[in-house]
């Protein structure tokens, strides 16, 4: 059973502060790490991918990925209220499983 | 399209209806997907087309659940005789790419509720 583990929160930050949102996964043959964003009612919506052990910068997002402690994070540098919603880590395994598991998302909170 | 569209976007039913959600990925974008999502939970995996074939259909809960995409384009995801616990968000998400490699793009979901 693959299982990828996160938070459910909420993680409340202030405005402008860093958010730091954590996930774990079971499976040691993983290859590729996702991030979606889910408003409230919406759909998730793909923000960052990273597929190499090490730190991946895209705008104010950050994803980091440690493959030998089996946890990819994503940062949120300078937090806007426009930031608060669930963040879902998808995990993809390798072996020619196409299939991403959803971890529940962890629900951030960005307060004035 | 622009965009992945599913329709309908509410669907109430009553327990023992038939339903039929649809799925329009973006034009030419190979791979499809099926998500079931409950309410607090992440989406969790129904099955997965590549063009017109289905690859995957290990997620689906019971033989009352049946997808296809006849022509590799438009998919249907139908549901038998439903029951309150197939209440949920059904997800649609297509890719240009093969599998979920690289990430792909949802629809908007239709919200099932069955009373």
């Amino acid at each position: 059973q693959k299982e990828v583990e996160q938070n459910s929160g909420p993680l409340s930050v202030p405005e402008g502060a860093i958010a730091s949102l954590n996930c774990t996964y079971s499976d040691r043959g993983s290859q590729s790490f996702f991030w979606y964003r889910q408003y409230s009612g919406k759909s998730p919506e793909l923000i960052m991918s990273i597929y190499s052990n090490g730190d991946k910068e895209d705008g104010r997002f950050t994803a980091q990925l440690n493959k030998a402690s089996q946890y990819v994070s994503l940062l949120i540098r300078d937090s806007q209220p426009s930031d608060s919603a669930t963040y879902l880590c998808a995990v993809n395994s390798g072996g020619g499983s196409y299939i991403p598991t959803f971890g529940r998302g962890t629900s951030l909170i960005v307060h004035p | 399209g622009a965009g992945v569209s599913q329709s309908p976007r509410y669907k109430v039913a009553k327990r023992g209806q038939d339903v039929a959600l649809r799925c329009d990925p973006i034009s030419g974008h190979v791979s499809l997907f099926w998500y079931q999502q409950a309410l607090g939970q992440g989406p969790e995996f129904l099955t997965y087309f590549q063009n017109e074939a289905q690859l995957d259909k290990s997620g689906l809960p019971s033989d009352r659940f049946f997808a296809e995409r006849p022509e590799g384009s438009v998919s249907t995801l139908k549901i038998q005789r439903t029951q309150q616990e197939d209440s949920a968000v059904y997800l649609c998400a297509s890719s240009l790419a093969t599998g979920g490699t690289y990430g792909y793009t949802f629809g908007s979901g239709t919200r099932l509720t069955v009373v």
